[in-house]
């Protein structure tokens, strides 16, 4: 069964700490995965996306890791903001079908304090 | 910021009463999607159009209903709503360049439906 697991379920960090977030996924045939950052009443933005062949993809202070023969990917946030609370979900998309399915976690929920 | 939107933002409606959310999207993309969201769960795909005269349902079974008359316009209607079908809906649009398989999905800001 294709799954998307994410760790921890909620985080609280002081505002200037770094925290990694962690997917794991049993999504076959893989096709990519993406990390989202969603804030609350709010639809999901994409951050950062992988391929097979990609290791690591930064976009600012965000940097992804994936780990294509473990199915484990990361999220590291360096010197957090308050701007940073939202839920952060892992989604992993197959290549089995035209559809492109998308298969998503439950997402980190992280909350930044000042 | 994508160009995706959703109304209401929030409604909350009596049981039985039937109900359209609405979704436009001016990025001339073709495939479109509508998922629920519960709290702390995970997205859910409930319908899904390749294109205008094209709907399919998702994973989710769900009581509601879609059409696509139009290439920017995806509503959603539920003929009675009831106190289950309380929760987020989120429409998503995508651009197809002859495989789905790296394009990505892009979110409106959701509406909140209670029903009580």
């Amino acid at each position: 069964k294709n799954q998307v697991e994410q760790s921890p379920q909620s985080l609280i960090i002081l505002e200037g700490k770094n925290c990694t977030l962690q997917c794991n996924y049993t999504v076959s045939p893989f096709s990519n995965l993406r990390w989202y950052k969603q804030d609350t009443g709010r639809g999901p933005v994409s951050l950062t996306i992988m391929t097979f062949s990609e290791n690591t993809k930064s976009n600012g202070r965000y940097t992804a890791t994936l780990d294509a023969d473990t199915k484990q990917s990361s999220l590291h946030i360096t010197a957090s903001q308050l701007s940073d609370s939202a839920s952060y979900i892992c989604v992993v998309s197959d290549r089995g079908s035209t559809l492109g399915r998308l298969y998503f976690g439950r997402g980190t929920q992280l909350t930044v304090w000042p | 910021e994508a160009d995706i939107y959703q109304t209401p933002r929030y409604l909350v409606i009596g049981t039985g009463k039937k109900i359209t959310l609405e979704c436009s999207q001016t990025m001339g993309h073709d495939k479109m999607y509508w998922y629920q969201q519960d709290p702390g769960m995970e997205l859910h795909l409930i319908h899904y159009s390749y294109g205008v005269n094209s709907t399919e349902k998702g994973d989710l079974s769900s009581e509601s209903t879609v059409s696509r008359i139009r290439t920017e316009h995806f509503p959603l209607t539920l003929e009675s709503a009831r106190p289950s079908h309380t929760s987020q809906y989120l429409c998503a649009s995508s651009e197809f360049n002859g495989t789905y398989q790296y394009n990505e999905q892009f979110f409106g800001p959701g509406t909140r439906l209670t029903v009580l």
